[in-house]
């Protein structure tokens, strides 16, 4: 199956700072990609659906200001988490889906943020 | 509104018993359908998956699931578990339409005893 890279695996930082993570499809073209967050034992809910070249579309409830992302290639997204907060402490996991592959959506392996 | 019910939260199971943990979803369109297993502190790993075709789809580690669209269910099946099986286990579908999105179940933590 396709490959998507998620970096980094693990961050942790300071409260008020802004973090940035990466999500790339390895071995085909993304035209659309998603972020997921998911708190201790709790399932993934998604955040926003990422097209590239046009602006993200956010899930009810998502502050987009407060969760940029960014899909400016075909293989590339990212998620920005601005001024974090311990509350913004969580898993996040992204997906990319493969237009060539029945549509199927293929996930990172995601990232622990820890806002301290 | 399309969703995804996973009727377990969680299921406690002897070792070498079998088991099924059940998902059931609605939608109004055609679903591809997703079982995903996720260990402690880490990421997702799919099971198995159904597209199309053969209703009946069989997965790594000895998982299968059957596709039952009269139901809306697609329940995953191991004939005998094991201690390494003890994981979180999430249901999902994609949904033709509406970008293609992947909606999770809630999740059911599968215990296997010794």
């Amino acid at each position: 199956g396709a490959v998507v890279s998620q970096h980094p695996s693990w961050v942790i930082c300071k409260s008020g700072t802004s973090v940035k993570i990466e999500c790339r499809s390895l071995d085909f073209q993304a035209t659309t990609m998603f972020w997921y967050r998911q708190f201790p034992k709790q399932s993934l809910m998604l955040m926003a659906t990422s097209n590239e070249g046009s602006k993200a579309t956010y899930e009810q409830g998502v502050e987009k200001d407060k969760f940029l992302i960014n899909h400016a290639s075909l293989t590339l997204s990212t998620l920005t988490v601005t001024s974090a907060h311990p509350e913004d402490s969580s898993f996040y996991i992204c997906s990319a889906r493969d237009p060539g592959s029945s549509s199927e959506a293929f996930f990172g392996q995601g990232t622990r943020l820890t806002v301290v | 509104a399309q969703s995804v019910t996973q009727l377990d939260s969680q299921v406690p199971v002897f070792e070498e018993a079998p088991v099924e943990l059940r998902c059931n979803y609605s939608s109004s369109v055609s679903v591809y359908l997703f079982w995903y297993v996720q260990y402690p502190n880490q990421g997702l790993q799919l099971l198995l998956k159904y597209l199309s075709g053969s209703t009946l789809v069989k997965g790594i580690n000895g998982f299968e699931a059957e596709f039952n669209k009269s139901q809306t269910s697609f329940h995953l099946r191991k004939p005998s578990v094991h201690i390494s099986d003890t994981a979180e286990y999430f249901c999902a579908v994609t949904h033709f339409t509406g970008g293609f999105k992947t909606i999770f179940g809630a999740g059911t933590r599968l215990f296997v005893k010794a």
